[in-house]
């Protein structure tokens, strides 16, 4: 079946350090939402991009869809304590079914 | 609106007993969908209802699992008999279209069969 992947898994960076996490599909997606879920939290919507090539941005977060919509990134700059947590991404098909990345785990080392 | 509600917040039982996890959609949404969330296999769709009708339960892992949507505010997930692998944080989230806006999710139901 379609697979949503993500990687890494985990990524431990200094404070201060820039991080990126990389979503792929196995076919193309209608869009991408990217949710962020804090330890012991429940996750929580950032974004969502829709067209081929688009960028977004959030304060330190860049969101990016890939021209053939099949992969996304999310990259942040110059992290903080705050970030901590795991990052998802969702991709819709085209039959509408909405599958997530099984997420990078983000850890803050100060 | 407070949000997604999901009861109870944690629940421990007993294997071969019957688990029922609620929840209560943000007023308005037009989606509700239910996931499991473990270590091993991450966050896994288990079934969505459009305006209380399931649209697709392919992930609900078997006979075991079932879910109902009685009304627009509210909907059920059960377990009967429970198993310990069963055990999982499990989350409840509503849209307004689906995946098309913002999904918002409850706040989960962490379970453990024991």
């Amino acid at each position: 079946g379609q697979q949503v992947m993500q990687i890494p898994q985990y990524q431990h960076v200094q404070e201060g350090e820039d991080f990126t996490t990389y979503c792929n599909s196995s076919t193309t997606l209608s869009n991408i939402q990217w949710y962020k879920q804090r330890p012991g939290g429940h996750p929580v919507f950032l974004i969502q991009l829709v067209k081929s090539g688009e960028v977004k941005k959030q304060k330190r977060l860049t969101f990016q869809f890939g021209e053939a919509k099949k992969n996304s990134s999310l990259h942040i700059t110059a992290t903080q304590t705050t970030d901590v947590g795991t990052y998802f991404c969702a991709g819709r098909n085209r039959d509408d079914k909405i599958i997530f990345g099984k997420g990078t785990r983000l850890h803050i080392l100060p | 609106d407070a949000g997604v509600i999901q009861s109870p917040r944690h629940e421990v039982t007993e294997m071969g007993q019957e688990v029922t996890l609620r929840c209560k959609p943000i007023s308005g949404h037009d989606y509700l969908f239910w996931y499991r969330q473990t270590m091993m296999r991450g966050l896994e769709l288990l079934i969505y209802f459009n305006n209380n009708v399931p649209i697709d339960d392919s992930g609900m892992p078997e006979d075991r699992f079932s879910a109902k949507m009685p009304n627009a505010s509210f909907s059920t997930l059960k377990i009967q008999p429970s198993e310990p692998r069963d055990s999982a944080v499990y989350f409840c989230a509503s849209s307004f279209g689906a995946g098309t806006t913002e999904a918002f999710f409850g706040q989960g139901t962490r379970l453990t069969v024991v």
